[in-house]
């Protein structure tokens, strides 16, 4: 049963970077993409961008310019950054798992709140 | 603005049965997969339909799935308290390369 476990920090300024780590235990990492979505408070699921162990990325139009998703296959981890910050980034992040180029499927991290204040 | 569309909210008593749309496009729902999911108050959302109208081990068969042409549509029955939640559906969009949701429907169990 896969487990994925996230972290970073909660609470920025605008401009700033967002970055968030998601690292995965059991099942393989190798297989699948691997998937950021967030969800602002109160609204609905926005899918950023996924990653495969190669580092191919996919990642959406509307924020394509300010998101880069990595990948560490040492440590079975992938990392989310986010430029320019506002307050319309502010949301909680869910790192996931699915097979690329469609939605995610079982296995979500617990979500991080990211707070986007001056 | 989402780019598949549901309804914000649905209702039914205990027992019933209870439908969800998501309706998109021929880039989306019409040449691709949809997955549905349920998000409990608090909680990451929890995959419930995958490939149209497959269940993952564990969910129970009163969940299922369904789509014609551009248009998909979740059917719950035997509902129950437990069922109350935010449903979610998703599906692969060529046209943007991406993942894309719909904005979600909230079930009320009366």
């Amino acid at each position: 049963q896969v487990q994925l476990q996230q972290w970073g920090a909660g609470l920025l300024k605008p401009s700033e970077t967002l970055s968030l780590t998601c690292a995965v235990y059991g099942g393989s990492f190798s297989n699948y993409y691997w998937i950021w979505i967030r969800q602002p408070p109160g609204k609905g699921l926005e899918w950023i961008g996924e990653i495969n162990h190669r580092g191919i990325t996919n990642y959406n139009p509307s924020l394509k310019s300010r998101v880069t998703i990595s990948v560490d296959t040492s440590k079975n981890q992938f990392s989310l950054k986010l430029t320019s910050l506002t307050a319309a980034d502010t949301a909680v992040y869910y790192c996931a798992r699915g097979v690329g180029r469609h939605p995610p499927g079982r296995g979500w991290g617990q979500g991080t709140l990211v707070t986007v204040s001056s | 603005q989402s780019v598949l569309t549901q309804p914000p909210s649905v209702s039914a008593a205990p027992g019933q049965r209870v439908t969800i749309s998501c309706s998109g496009s021929s880039s989306n729902i019409g040449n691709d997969y949809v997955f549905w999911y349920q998000q409990l108050p608090g909680t990451a959302p929890k995959l419930l339909i995958y490939d149209d109208n497959k269940r993952p081990s564990g969910i129970p068969d009163r969940f299922s799935g369904s789509k014609s042409g551009t248009s998909a549509t979740l059917g719950i029955t035997g509902l129950q308290t437990g069922d109350e939640a935010d449903y979610y559906c998703g599906a692969w969009d060529s046209s943007l390369s991406a993942g894309v949701f719909g904005g979600g429907t909230k079930l009320t169990v009366l």
